[in-house]
């Protein structure tokens, strides 16, 4: 059974402090996604990361995978409260073709506080 | 249309009432998927259409629930002799994704529809 798992559930940190989220997952896949709910929202594409070693960057938050530990990072730098937030991680459901979907973590649920 | 249009946005019910969902996906997308997002418990998988193929229904928790896509668009999920349990957000989401596809997999999410059985 693919497992996605996230860590911490749930992160209260205050503004201008750094933090990373982790994210392990049971699949070969080389791919990862990372999206962003904000409360009563759709989720949000924030990054996919392609390959073994790839970085993404926007703003305070960077997204890095490592294939080989199968593990994933979203750290964040300086953190200011529009970041609130809870983030995903998911995998593809799939590794070689057929039906396609992604199993997403359970998500963090990131308070940033003044 | 430009994103992902989910209807009703909140849904409060009684126990044993058949309920509705609708998704009308982005135009173009060939791929379009249900979730089930319950409070703590993250993003469960439930349907999945691509094109005219059969539909991946290997997420769907019981046989009171059955998903539609009508001329490969509009896609309605229908949940019978509603439970308690089946309280939860539940969101549609479309994709580019070809069948057999190898890239990259972005989902586009609606902003759900929120079910409440009393």
């Amino acid at each position: 059974e693919l497992k996605v798992e996230q860590n911490p559930l749930f992160l209260s940190m205050q503004e201008g402090k750094n933090y990373t989220i982790y994210c392990n997952y049971s699949t070969t896949s080389d791919r990862l996604y990372w999206y962003r709910q904000d409360p009563g929202k759709s989720l949000e594409s924030l990054f996919v990361l392609l390959s073994n070693g790839a970085v993404k960057q926007e703003g305070r938050l960077m997204a890095s995978l490592d294939t080989k530990a199968r593990l994933s990072t979203l750290h964040i730098t300086a953190a200011v409260h529009d970041l609130s937030a809870t983030y995903f991680c998911a995998v593809d459901m799939y590794s070689g073709g057929g039906a396609d979907g992604l199993t997403f973590g359970k998500g963090t649920h990131l308070i940033i506080q003044p | 249309g430009a994103g992902v249009s989910q209807s009703p946005s909140n849904k409060v019910t009684e126990k044993g009432k058949d309920v509705e969902l609708r998704c009308d996906p982005i135009s173009g997308h060939t791929a379009l998927y249900w979730y089930r997002q319950s409070l703590g418990q993250g993003l469960e998988f439930l349907i999945y259409f691509q094109g005219n193929s059969a539909p991946d229904k290997s997420g769907l928790p019981s046989d009171r629930f059955s998903a539609e896509r009508t001329g490969g668009s509009v896609s309605t999920l229908t949940i019978q002799r509603t439970q308690q349990e089946d309280s939860a957000v539940y969101l549609c989401a479309s994709s580019h994704r070809l069948a057999g596809g190898s890239g990259a997999n972005v989902l586009t999410f609606g902003a759900g529809s929120r079910l409440t059985v009393l």
